[in-house]
């Protein structure tokens, strides 16, 4: 199994500023994925982020919306850049072995 | 695209009625199914991961079925308790590095 944590837990943010998200684990991965939960929407995949290279985006999404870092196995971060209220969501950070596990989330509000 | 569906979208029942709730996905490229129970400000938590046709997999009164050949899985609670109340998320994933495509979940809500 793995533990992750997440911070911030939940901020509130201007429009127009950017907020960094990190992430943490307890037990080192070659992947972890960052997805987000708009109000009333399933989770939906942003990106996975691999060590050693760039983050692989899904479609819909870009970096320089959504720039993240992976410095070493256990830990990414998910910038959410140029913010604006529709980026109003829940971000949660994912690793999988056999089953998929995911950290507390950020709770973020777009105002 | 991947369309992963989940009925009902929201359920109410009363405490110690039976429930059971339908995860429908994409019969080709199976990989595995993951059912989550997700409760507000706390972490997806992981319920089932089903593998194999036919599978069945219990956990305490909560219970799941898989058919990969028609694409559906469902997941069954028996003498709902209020503690149950959560959103039920089914997850199918079609590789083994990790991508999945959520529902939109079920959310059930247990009235004592």
């Amino acid at each position: 199994s793995a533990v992750i944590s997440q911070k911030p837990s939940r901020d509130i943010c201007q429009r127009g500023t950017s907020l960094t998200i990190q992430c943490q684990v307890d037990s080192q991965v070659t992947m972890m994925f960052w997805y987000r939960q708009q109000p009333g929407q399933s989770l939906t995949l942003i990106a996975t982020a691999n060590q050693g290279s760039e983050a692989t985006y899904e479609s819909g999404f870009v970096i320089d919306k959504f720039p993240i870092s992976r410095p070493n196995l256990t830990f990414s971060t998910l910038t959410v850049s140029n913010m604006s209220p529709e980026d109003s969501s829940i971000y949660l950070c994912s690793v999988t072995d056999y089953e998929q596990y995911f950290g507390p989330g950020t709770r973020l509000t777009v105002t | 695209i991947l369309n992963v569906e989940q009925s009902p979208q929201s359920l109410h029942v009363q405490e110690g009625d039976s429930t059971n709730f339908t995860c429908s996905f994409p019969s080709s490229n199976f990989y595995a199914l993951h059912w989550y129970r997700w409760e507000t400000a706390k972490s997806p938590e992981a319920l089932f991961v089903m593998t194999l046709n036919g599978d069945e997999k219990k956990k305490g009164r909560i219970s799941a079925t898989l058919n990969t050949k028609e694409g559906y899985s469902y997941l069954y609670i028996k003498g709902s308790q209020p503690e149950d109340s959560a959103t039920y998320l089914c997850a199918f994933r079609w590789t083994n590095a990790g991508k999945s495509t959520f529902g939109d979940g079920t959310t059930l809500t247990v009235k004592p």
